[in-house]
């Protein structure tokens, strides 16, 4: 099966201005999860989401959004970015089934706010 | 939310040597994933733990969990230059309804020097 894809893998933004990040799930995961990851924080979960419902969110401002498609795709998006946003935004698949709960991880998506 | 510590945050080894990375938390934990994510990727599952106790092993690797369920450990075995990364542990927190959440430590960055 083909991994967890995220695009785009590189980003530079500006103060101010919106970004749209997409993640594909591993085929047949139904539950989706974003992180941000920063030197400083570390890995923060940012929200979760299992057919189109966002069933769990982190402590992040309103400013971070996502959703999930039917064919269980998702985005996410960041409102009026600020330079703290810098960081690699990673996605996560899960496909639920056992027990098992692992996460499959995406390569990230670098956003650099300027 | 519920916090884990984890320590060392670095640990520098001769090539050869053994490596302990320990994660502690001050509640009970249902269960608790360890991920390795290598210097410019992004993390990769390692294990899950679920029982009081459990003692897993992958070659060189042997995870524990702790007989109260509050402490973890991941230790590895005559270290190896592909041994670099930084170890993760994640408590997975069911809180019902079908909502989870991974909750990562800071994580230990292992370097192995040859």
């Amino acid at each position: 099966k083909a991994g967890v894809t995220q695009t785009p893998r590189y980003l530079i933004k500006t103060r101010g201005q919106q970004v749209t990040l997409s993640c594909s799930p591993i085929s047949g995961h139904r539950s989706v999860s974003w992180y941000q990851q920063t030197p400083g924080q570390g890995l923060q979960f940012l929200f979760e989401y299992f057919s189109e419902t966002q069933r769990n969110k982190g402590n992040f401002p309103g400013r971070f959004s996502g959703r999930q498609f039917s064919n269980s795709r998702s985005e996410m998006n960041v409102s009026t970015l600020e330079l703290g946003d810098s960081a690699l935004y990673l996605c996560a698949s899960s496909s639920e089934t056992g027990g098992r709960y692992e996460q499959y991880f995406g390569p990230g998506t670098r956003l650099t706010v300027t | 939310g519920q916090q884990v510590m984890q320590i060392p945050q670095y640990q520098h080894v001769q090539e050869g040597e053994d490596f302990t990375t320990y994660c502690n938390s001050s509640t009970t934990l249902s269960n608790i994933q360890w991920y390795k994510q290598r210097p410019g990727g992004h993390p990769v599952f390692l294990i899950q733990l679920v029982k009081s106790g459990e003692v897993k092993k992958q070659k060189r690797l042997t995870f524990q969990f702790g007989e109260a369920k509050k402490n973890s450990s991941l230790h590895i075995t005559a270290t190896q230059t592909t041994d670099v990364g930084t170890y993760f542990c994640a408590p997975f927190l069911y809180s019902g309804a079908g909502s989870y959440q991974l909750t990562f430590g800071k994580g230990t960055k292992l370097s192995v020097i040859p």
